[in-house]
């Protein structure tokens, strides 16, 4: 079965400044890899996939995140976050022969002005 | 891109009430629905999953009988909550699934606030 573990319940960052959100996961065989961002009160959006190729992956909003299969992490990177980049954001992980998607408990993004 | 809408946004009910939430693909056709539930601040937790025209697949410790789930047509999905009491009370969201090359890519709904007084 595979799970996913984010370490940091919360983050803050000042405005402009750079976020590391991280995130990894354990799985027997292999997954796919998702961020998705969730604004107050709304469902989740996309951010970014991991399922082959290059493990440098480009999101939306400016984000990326790194497939590294040694560390089993995938963590997601901003250079420079605006206060609107406030949100929860969850990292998931599907099977590849499975639909499921199982999402990690999420690490709330507090821009400081 | 895929859309999927969910109807109602919000609704509050009484206690002992059923309440119907839908779940629609909006620009595509999904022969698979899954229906998460997401406590405050908590992340989303998978209930069940819906292929159409087949009875749906519940995770462990959800009640089949308490949350039915309907999947009558590859555009809507629906849950219904029975008898529903206080601790019902939850972000219900749905996602559809689209088949996009080796992968069937979810597209999440907005969710629904289901408040049980």
């Amino acid at each position: 079965a595979q799970s996913v573990t984010q370490l940091d319940s919360q983050v803050p960052v000042f405005e402009e400044a750079p976020v590391e959100l991280r995130c990894n996961y354990s799985s027997s065989v292999s997954v796919y890899l998702f961020w998705y961002v969730q604004y107050p009160n709304q469902g989740l959006q996309l951010l970014l996939k991991y399922l082959s190729g290059s493990t440098l992956v480009k999101g939306i909003n400016g984000f990326e995140a790194e497939f590294n299969k040694s560390q089993t992490s995938f963590h997601l990177r901003k250079p420079s976050v605006h206060i609107s980049d406030t949100a929860e954001y969850f990292c998931a992980v599907s099977h590849v022969r499975d639909d499921k998607i199982i999402f990690g408990k999420g690490t709330r993004l507090h821009i400081l002005p | 891109g895929a859309v999927v809408s969910q109807h109602p946004s919000r609704v509050i009910c009484k206690s002992g009430t059923s309440v119907k939430i839908e779940c629609r693909s909006l620009d595509f056709q999904a022969t698979t629905m899954f229906w998460y539930r997401q406590f405050p601040k908590q992340s989303l937790m998978l209930m069940a999953t819906s292929n159409e025209g087949s009875k749906a697949t519940y995770e462990q410790g959800v009640e089949k009988d308490k949350f039915l789930i309907n999947h009558a047509s590859l555009t809507l999905s629906t849950l219904t909550v029975t008898s529903a009491h206080p601790e019902d009370s939850s972000f219900y969201i749905c996602s559809a699934s689209s088949t996009s090359g080796n992968h069937n890519e979810q597209f999440f709904g907005p969710g629904t606030r289901l408040t049980v007084l």
